[in-house]
């Protein structure tokens, strides 16, 4: 497709249970981004992959976050036993070629942990 | 220690007034900065700067880089109140290893008002 679809849009989760978020990149891009924005505030990079490999991981609390790009999949973001400070939104982005050049925004999902 | 700068945070205008917007960046390694405006959700592209001293520019809106002063300038001339929003600077560079990051700023967050 020529845009970021990520879903769902909107996901309220209680204390220490899952979280599963989606992304289809744009078709022909080969580098996904992960971001969380907490309250509008700074972009925190969490992790990035090219293809299906894992590019850099720097960004992700790996004891509960985990991320996939499966081949004819969507990219996934989970995050097990959620805290209330993983309320964010979280954004995908893609890229065509060249690493991090005019990255394309999805939505958003908008995460919520009572 | 924050690698991406931006200022002011806020910014309160009149319609009509012109604004500059502040972005200074200490990365070594760097490729690029790249400006997005964010409304209600996904960030959307505005420039892409690689070269100090070449203005690009959209309408009312145009970026500067000045790379061996290590920031970068968004105008925005002629306001209106749709160009509320948050402005992200970002900023592109070789981490090592194979890898590049992608680095966001806080933002600063516009308001035209009528």
């Amino acid at each position: 497709g020529e845009e970021v679809a990520q879903t769902p849009k909107h996901l309220v989760r209680g204390e220490g249970q899952k979280a599963k978020l989606y992304c289809a990149p744009i078709k022909g891009h080969s580098y996904v981004f992960w971001y969380q924005q907490v309250l509008k505030n700074e972009f925190k990079f969490l992790i990035s992959f090219q293809n299906e490999n894992v590019f850099d991981e720097t960004g992700m609390p790996k004891e509960r976050f985990s991320a996939k790009c499966l081949p004819n999949s969507p990219c996934s973001l989970e995050i097990q036993a959620t805290k209330l400070e993983d309320s964010a939104v979280y954004f995908c982005a893609s890229s065509q070629r060249v690493f991090g050049e005019k990255l394309f925004f999805g939505s958003g999902t908008q995460l919520s942990v009572l | 220690e924050d690698k991406v700068v931006q200022s002011p945070l806020s910014l309160v205008v009149h319609e009509g007034d012109t604004v500059t917007l502040n972005c200074s960046y200490e990365v070594t390694n760097f490729r690029s900065l790249l400006w997005y405006k964010q409304e209600k959700k996904a960030p959307t592209f505005l420039f892409m700067l690689t070269s100090s001293g070449i203005e690009k520019k959209s309408g009312r809106l145009s970026s500067i880089l000045d790379k061996k002063e290590l920031f970068s300038i968004l105008n925005i001339t002629a306001t209106q109140t749709g160009d509320s929003a948050i402005y992200l600077c970002a900023v592109r560079f070789y981490s090592g290893a194979g890898s590049y990051q992608l680095t966001f700023g806080k933002g600063t967050k516009l308001s035209v008002i009528p």
